[in-house]
C-alpha cells in the first residue's frame, strides 16, 4: 500500500504570497499525482493531474511539479479564494484505485 | 451539463444497511470507470470502492471489504453503493467521482448512530 505525506499539515500565507505544499508517496507513483482544493462544504476540485498539467479552467497560478515520490504544488500569488484545504492524490493504472494524503490546510496570516 | 448527484444518505442504527445512488449526466457514463470516496467529520479524503466502466472489475479499501457493494446500471446511468453491517466509523460524507476525479458530486451525508 502506497503512504502519502503532506507537509505542512498548516501553512499560514498572506494574500499575493507565494504557497508551497509538499507531498511525499512511499514508492514512486512515476506521475500518477493529482492536487484538489476543498473548501468548507463543497467536494473536492481538480487543480492539477498527472504532476504537473492544470485541469479545465484552473488559473495559471497553480502549478504541479514532481515525479516519482516528491511533489510540490505552487500557487504563485495567493488569492483571497485560494484559503482552503489541499489534497495530494495517487492513482494507480491498474488496479484503478486511489490513495489520499492527509491534506494541507492554507490559511490566512 | 456534466453532473453527479448523489442520493440515500440518512441516519442509520450500528449494524444496519443503506444504498447510495448516484446519477450521472452530461456525458457518457458508460464509458468511464467510477469511484466512492468518503470524508468524515472534519477528516480528510478516503477512498472507499471503484467499479470499472463494464462494472465487471470492482475493487474496495481494506475499511469497507466485504461490507460494502459497489455496482452500476449503465442503462440507468447510476452508480451504486450498497453498504451493510455498518459502524460508527462508516460515518462520512459520500462522494462519487468520475475516473481521472475531474467530475465530483456533492456528497450525501449517512451518519451511524444508535
Amino acid at each position: 500500500e502506497i503512504m502519502m505525506t503532506q507537509s505542512p499539515a498548516t501553512l499560514s500565507v498572506s494574500p499575493g504570497e507565494r504557497a508551497t505544499l509538499s507531498c511525499r508517496t512511499s514508492q514512486s507513483v512515476s506521475s500518477n499525482l493529482a492536487w484538489y482544493q476543498q473548501k468548507p462544504g463543497q467536494a473536492p476540485r481538480l487543480l492539477i493531474f498527472d504532476a504537473s498539467t492544470r485541469a479545465t479552467g484552473i488559473p495559471a497560478r497553480f502549478s504541479g511539479s514532481g515525479s516519482g515520490t516528491e511533489f510540490t504544488l505552487t500557487i504563485s500569488s495567493l488569492q483571497s479564494e485560494d484559503f482552503a484545504v489541499y489534497y495530494c492524490q495517487q492513482y494507480n493504472n491498474w488496479p484503478p484505485t486511489w490513495t489520499f494524503g492527509q491534506g494541507t490546510k492554507v490559511e490566512i496570516k | 451539463q456534466v453532473q453527479l448527484v448523489e442520493s440515500g444518505g440518512g441516519v442509520v442504527q450500528p449494524g444496519r444497511s443503506l444504498r447510495l445512488s448516484c446519477v450521472a449526466s452530461g456525458f457518457t457514463f458508460s464509458s468511464y470507470g467510477m469511484y466512492w470516496v468518503r470524508q468524515a467529520p472534519g477528516k480528510g479524503l478516503e477512498w472507499v470502492a471503484v467499479t470499472w466502466y463494464d462494472g465487471r472489475d470492482k475493487y474496495y479499501a481494506d475499511s469497507v471489504k466485504g461490507r460494502f457493494t459497489i455496482s452500476r446500471d449503465n442503462s440507468k446511468n447510476t452508480l451504486y453503493l450498497q453498504m451493510n453491517s455498518l459502524r460508527v466509523e462508516d460515518t462520512a460524507v459520500y462522494y462519487c467521482a468520475r475516473e481521472r476525479g475531474k467530475i465530483w458530486g456533492q456528497g450525501t451525508l449517512v451518519t451511524v448512530s444508535s
